[in-house]
């Protein structure tokens, strides 16, 4: 079957770094999304990697592994607004998106 | 300013009853899709639409049904609502063109609550 994995919650701390891991198994691959949800809002488009490697916006980066299945989101110098869920999902061969459950980023001061 | 907008935001409804969520995009947006959100739980597909005319099932499909008689338009009704469609639901829309990443965007949600 196909399926998306990530952690369901991460804590890290206001100015820090923290990085957020995807894993997916798709029958066939087309691309993969990270979009952020503040609570009891809707989803926002952060990024869209379908080729390897890192790809950076700002303050967010999106790295992808084709080979392993893999993905993460990087948020640097964090701030407080970060406070989110982050929900990553993928393509698969028929441009059918699978998302995760997402992961809950809490920021401390 | 262009978007994607659902009605009603919120809504506690009795079970049997038949309600409509309306969903509209200005976008020009060829494919729309409904989803719904549980705590837990991915968003789950319902329905979708690739272009005006046609739909498709998603993933969790019953007691629910959409159509599409222009692009702008994207109704869910569920026919006779049961506790277990207690949810948010997200209307969304895509390009979905080649020069396009396929990127969706949702509307606000709308919270239902079958009692």
């Amino acid at each position: 079957g196909q399926n998306i994995d990530q952690p369901t919650e991460m804590t890290a701390t206001e100015g820090a770094i923290v990085q957020i891991n995807c894993t997916y198994q798709t029958s066939g691959f087309n691309g993969l999304f990270w979009y952020q949800q503040h609570a009891g809002e809707a989803p926002t488009f952060l990024s869209y990697n379908v080729l390897d490697g890192l790809e950076e916006k700002g303050r967010f980066s999106s790295f992808l592994s084709r080979s392993k299945g893999y993905s993460y989101l990087l948020l640097k110098e964090l701030q407080m607004k970060d406070s989110a869920s982050y929900l990553c999902a993928a393509y698969d061969s028929n441009y059918q998106l699978i998302w995760g459950a997402g992961t809950k980023l809490i920021i401390k001061p | 300013i262009a978007g994607i907008t659902q009605a009603p935001t919120s809504q506690i409804l009795a079970a049997g009853r038949r309600m409509t969520l309306r969903c509209t995009q200005d976008m020009r947006h060829n494919a729309m899709y409904w989803y719904r959100q549980d705590l837990g739980l991915g968003l789950r597909l319902i329905h979708y639409s690739n272009t005006a005319g046609t739909t498709g099932k998603g993933e969790v499909p019953d007691g629910y049904s959409v159509s599409r008689a222009n692009t702008d338009d994207f109704p869910l009704t569920l026919a006779s609502a049961v506790p277990s469609q207690t949810s948010v639901y997200f209307c969304a829309s895509s390009a979905r063109d080649s020069q396009d990443t396929g990127e969706l965007f949702f509307g606000e949600g709308s919270r239902l609550t079958v009692l």
